[in-house]
């Protein structure tokens, strides 16, 4: 079974700093997904990141796919309260396989 | 709205009864997936399905059964509930390489 560290579990900053989630894993995947997740509700994609050494930036989040494709990480800018929520990231191991997920990263961004 | 639409939302079990969660899309994905998400542990695969008629076993389908008998529709059973089956339960569902589309979850608590 291909696992997914994630990192850190819990995060509690204040509005306008910065912040890093890591995804670790001892396995290739083949792509990577960002979902986030609110109370009550289902995860929701964010972004899905294929390329190894791959960046994509949506507004102040950044996202990059390690150059092996075993690793990733998700970086906001001067977090906002409305980032508040759970991070889970997600590798597809091939093909059709189904995604893996990491545990998750719950974000806590006071005003 | 199309999407993944999920029954019920919340239920209370008594150790031993059986109950069926229903999971229906109205996308035409052929795949569809039944995660649980306990606090801490991130989403487990429970059962999944690549097309009507097909299912396959994922990293926790001890005490689970499911059917796919309609390409839109795909049912967890518990056949007798345990309390250690209290969770959140997601379905989510896809097409040939697409992300992921989640339902809301069924919260579910057996005592």
């Amino acid at each position: 079974t291909q696992l997914l560290e994630q990192s850190p579990q819990f995060l509690s900053i204040q509005e306008g700093e910065n912040l890093t989630v890591y995804c670790n894993s001892s396995s290739v995947f083949s792509s990577l997904q960002w979902y986030r997740q609110e109370p009550g509700e289902g995860p929701v994609l964010l972004v899905t990141v294929v390329t190894g050494g791959e960046v994509k930036k949506l507004k102040r989040l950044t996202f990059q796919f390690g150059d092996a494709r075993k690793d990733s990480s998700l970086h906001i800018t001067a977090a906002q309260p409305g980032d508040t929520g759970l991070y889970l990231c997600a590798g597809l191991p091939s093909g059709n396989t189904p995604l893996v997920f990491g545990k998750g990263t719950r974000l806590s961004v006071i005003a | 709205n199309a999407g993944v639409t999920q029954t019920p939302k919340f239920r209370v079990l008594k150790t031993g009864q059986s109950m069926t969660l229903l999971c229906a899309q109205d996308m035409n994905h052929e795949y569809m997936y039944w995660y649980r998400q306990d606090p801490g542990m991130g989403l487990r695969l429970i059962h999944y399905s690549v097309g009507e008629g097909t299912t396959a076993k994922g990293e926790v389908p001890d005490g689970y059964n499911v059917s796919r008998l309609k390409k839109q529709n795909f049912l967890l059973g518990l056949e007798s509930a345990a309390p250690s089956q209290t969770s959140v339960y997601f379905c989510a569902s896809r097409m040939t390489g697409s992300s992921y589309t989640f339902g809301s979850g069924t919260r579910l608590t057996v005592v």
